[in-house]
């Protein structure tokens, strides 16, 4: 099985700040490679598939970059709804699998 | 506009099975996967399996193979996910989500989410 590393796995952070989580796949993923923002009692929510391609209806200030094993997620101006836990996912090969989320929390 | 509406929550016994469905509307059913994902309390997302819509084949997760089984009826545009001998570490939300085949199998929908709690 592909292993997802997250980091850092929480994060402190003030609105207005740019943030970047990482993503690290243990074996080469390409760009199968999705990322998603889950609130408190609520189902994921799809920001970035394919490593980059913005989803239709999320804010511009999101972005995805990497390919391979290496990948991150850019927030680049921090906004009070962007609050919320953060988790990779490959779709390279099956199983797929999940990073352990990286809660992003207000400083 | 697309909706995928779970059914509610449910309280098993250890050794029991579950059966959860999802019942899909505002799209064609068939040109879709649907993905079984559940989450434990506190912890994060567990990707258990697929059903592709219009064939029903399914791949199963290892580590859910032998226990879960997933299918479908096309005729009500519903999937259904099927575990059995629970155990208290089965206590999760389990949702269903759909991803378009031949593309990067991007979750664009969830299922709101069924609470399964096992406990004698």
């Amino acid at each position: 099985d592909i292993q997802m590393t997250q980091s850092p796995s929480s994060l402190s952070a003030s609105v207005g700040d740019r943030v970047t989580i990482t993503c690290r796949a243990s074996h080469t993923v390409s760009t199968y490679l999705n990322w998603y923002q889950q609130k408190s009692g609520k189902a994921p929510n799809l920001l970035i598939y394919a490593a980059s391609s913005l989803q239709s209806g999320v804010p511009s200030r999101f972005s995805g970059s990497g390919s391979g094993t290496d990948f991150t997620l850019t927030i680049s101006s921090l906004q009070p709804e962007d609050f919320a836990t953060y988790y990779c996912h490959q779709t390279y090969n099956t199983p797929f699998t999940f990073g352990q989320g990286t809660r992003l929390e207000i400083k | 506009q697309v909706q995928l509406v779970q059914s509610g929550a449910e309280v098993k016994k250890p050794g029991a099975s579950v059966k959860v469905s999802c019942k899909a509307s505002g799209y064609t059913f068939t040109g879709y996967y649907l993905h079984w994902v559940r989450q434990a309390p506190g912890q994060g997302l567990e990707w258990m399996g697929w059903i592709k819509a219009n064939s029903d084949a399914t791949y199963y997760a290892q580590k859910f193979q032998g226990r879960v089984t997933m299918t479908r009826d096309t005729s009500i545009s519903t999937a259904y996910m099927e575990l059995s001998r629970l155990r208290s570490d089965d206590t999760a939300v389990y949702y269903c989500a759909r991803s378009s085949s031949g593309t990067y199998y991007e979750y664009d929908y969830w299922g709101q989410g069924t609470l399964v709690t096992v406990s004698s």
